[in-house]
């Protein structure tokens, strides 16, 4: 049981490149989102889903997809890197609406 | 719009000097407050989820307690091995279903 899973770990990427995040997890859970957390900012949300086929937006969905082909992955892509992007990006899932989230590692992007 | 307003920023203690973080929110109808661990370079983890006012859970060192309007995180007797960053989240009745979470507490515990 690998729990959540997120790649890669570390990320540097140039000004308008793009890329996606990947994030996996073999517990079966609905709901899933992706968060950015900042120093002094906190965790905030992305994007999330309740389920394959549904996603909505967060706070700051600005500059990023997501889609939710299978019950597994939720991968977030970045169209065209910011340097305000830079950040560490955390992938969490849920078995049910009140249940406490487990959270992945961690991606730590930076955009030059 | 949900709000969570945790303090201290950052708290030092010394081992066995027990103390409290305080979780402050602004919810529409209070679904559950969540209080969650983050050490270092990883990603936080669930501690305990706190559906309705008076509820008290605990876990080895920590008892987290819930108000109507706040929450607080009881730390008794820590140890250095409790230094971690505490993250305070809470999921109203109204928005989407995923929790709105504060900024956190950095707890340090000098030996």
């Amino acid at each position: 049981n690998a729990g959540v899973t997120q790649t890669p770990k570390f990320q540097v990427l140039k000004t308008g490149q793009s890329m996606t995040l990947q994030c996996a997890q073999d517990m079966n859970h609905e709901y899933m989102s992706w968060y950015r957390q900042d120093p002094g900012m906190g965790l905030r949300l992305i994007h999330y889903s309740v389920g394959a086929g549904i996603t909505d937006q967060g706070e700051v969905p600005n500059g990023y997809n997501v889609s939710r082909s299978t019950t597994e992955d939720f991968p977030l892509r970045l169209l065209s890197a910011a340097p305000s992007q830079t950040s560490v990006y955390f992938c969490a899932s849920s078995r049910e609406l009140l249940y406490g989230y487990t959270f992945g590692s961690g991606t730590r992007l930076t955009v030059v | 719009e949900d709000q969570v307003t945790q303090s201290p920023e950052a708290l030092r203690l010394q081992e066995g000097e027990s103390s409290s973080l305080n979780c402050s929110y602004t919810v529409s109808g209070l679904r559950g407050l969540f209080w969650y661990r983050q050490d270092p370079g990883k990603g936080p983890e669930f501690l305990f989820t706190l559906y309705s006012a008076g509820e008290e859970k605990e876990k080895e060192r920590l008892k987290a307690t819930l108000t109507k309007k706040e929450s607080f995180l009881h730390i008794t007797a820590p140890k250095p091995e409790d230094s971690a960053t505490y993250l305070c989240a809470v999921q109203g009745s109204g928005g989407s279903y995923i929790p709105t979470f504060g900024r956190g507490t950095s707890l340090i515990v000098h030996p």
